[in-house]
């Protein structure tokens, strides 16, 4: 159980590009999910916390324009990154969680190049 | 503030032996939990097991174990019977207690079974 699957697992795009990655709880309801940046051989950055029906609380320093969350179902979760640049490209992975003392199961993550 | 500390940037560990992970922590909650999680090097998040600031018993998991040493504030991941897919990076994470569930990442320890 616990399953969360993450769409694209890559992408490689143009600058101006807007790129859409989502994330789906399989088997279960996720009353949150949440989304990281990871940049190569670093830890885990939290970008933003998603509640299903409400807007998204974005970390300090993450541009909520540019990096657009929607959360429209217990089970779904996108992040939209605008007009990606090169200083865009890392690599995206989200988790999703569902009761109080659950811990937080993490999709496959998304490889994002920009040229 | 919250804080999560791993020390050991790299581990080496021969196949079939234990290996200890450290990692400590800071914190002013009562109520916490304390996460293991392993990432591949294809960047899949896999949880491994879960300590509970108010749990009696140190948390076990087939080969993973925690040793939870709550006035050190240290949580040290063991792993018995080294096997050669071990080799990933393991990080530690706090849960903040009292907000929405946010995990605090360690930097991580890059751990390498040679045979």
């Amino acid at each position: 159980g616990a399953v969360v699957s993450q769409h694209p697992s890559r992408v490689i795009c143009k600058s101006g590009t807007s790129v859409k990655i989502e994330c789906r709880s399989l088997d279960f309801q996720a009353t949150t999910m949440f989304w990281y940046r990871q940049f190569p051989k670093q830890s885990l950055m939290l970008m933003a916390t998603s509640n299903e029906g409400s807007k998204a609380t974005y970390e300090q320093g993450v541009e909520k324009d540019k990096f657009l969350i929607n959360h429209a179902s217990l089970t779904l979760s996108t992040l939209t990154v605008t007009s990606a640049h090169p200083e865009d490209s890392s690599f995206y992975i989200c988790s999703a969680k569902g009761e109080r003392d659950q811990p937080q199961h993490f999709g496959d993550g998304t490889r994002l190049s920009i040229l | 503030a919250q804080k999560i500390t791993q020390t050991q940037p790299g581990m080496f560990v021969q196949e079939k032996e234990a290996v200890t992970l450290d990692c400590t922590y800071d914190t002013s909650d009562p109520s916490y939990g304390l996460f293991w999680y392993k990432q591949p090097s294809s960047g899949e998040m896999i949880f491994l097991i879960y300590q509970g600031s108010y749990d009696q018993q140190n948390a076990t998991e087939g080969r993973y174990s925690l040793n939870f040493q709550k006035a050190r504030k240290s949580a040290n991941l063991v792993i018995s019977a080294s096997q050669l897919g071990d080799s990933a990076m393991y990080f530690c994470a706090m849960r903040e207690a009292y907000n929405t569930d946010k995990l605090i990442f360690g930097t991580g320890t890059r751990l390498q079974v040679f045979p």
